[in-house]
């Protein structure tokens, strides 16, 4: 059983930039969450794909957008870099609808806006 | 709406000594609770976790236990040693698998 996997593990970018970040979710989950966390801080959720559908956002600008494919991997697209968009971007699987089980994370992409 | 507040950082410890890390939260109704650990150029690990007043999660010698009257969720480990320094994540959840997170609390355990 594979662990949930993030790619790139770095990037760097400059400012008006546009990024996408990847995530293949762990066997058997459908559901995907995003995660960014500035330097010294938790986790602000961003937003998450149930079924290729999003399934609730948090307080994030609309420059930052999603996507999940059939196979439940998905896409973190950041619009119009700013330097505070600077960050490690996790991801998180889970399997909704089979009990209470718990998200599993990635080790994030390290983004860095110049 | 809902936030997780965690004692700042660092707590700086020997080995053996008893470990408290406080959490409180601040909700609508009584959300799962949960602990998260990251080690350096980790993604988060969970640790424990509590679905519903006085639950107590545990493993690896850590523990803690929802308290619905004070609000708190407090991480408590006996006796830590080295390999548990880390930074720890109290977070509460909002809706199905959207966590809100505390800033973080890192703990540095010496021999």
């Amino acid at each position: 059983e594979t662990g949930v996997t993030q790619s790139p593990t770095h990037l760097i970018k400059t400012r008006g930039q546009q990024v996408t970040l990847r995530c293949s979710s762990q066997s058997g989950h459908n559901t995907v969450s995003w995660y960014q966390q500035a330097l010294g801080q938790g986790p602000q959720f961003i937003f998450q794909y149930y079924r290729e559908e999003e399934n609730g956002r948090g307080n994030f600008p609309p420059r930052f957008s999603g996507l999940q494919f059939p196979n439940y991997s998905s896409e973190l697209n950041v619009n119009a870099l700013e330097l505070d968009d600077s960050a490690l971007y996790l991801c998180a699987s889970s399997q909704q609808g089979v009990g209470n089980q718990p998200q599993h994370f990635g080790d994030g992409t390290r983004l860095s806006i110049l | 709406g809902n936030s997780v507040t965690q004692m700042e950082g660092p707590v700086t410890l020997s080995e053996e000594a008893f470990l408290t890390i406080n959490c409180t939260y601040t909700a609508t109704g009584y959300p799962s609770l949960f602990w998260y650990v990251q080690y350096p150029g980790e993604g988060l690990q969970l640790l424990l976790k509590a679905t519903k007043a006085d639950d107590k999660g545990s493993n690896k010698g850590f523990e803690a236990t929802y308290r619905k009257e004070t609000t708190s969720f407090h991480l408590e480990k006996g006796s830590v040693q080295v390999s548990d320094s880390a930074v720890y994540f109290c977070a509460g959840e909002r809706g199905f698998q959207k966590l809100v997170f505390g800033t973080g609390t890192r703990l540095l355990v010496s021999p």
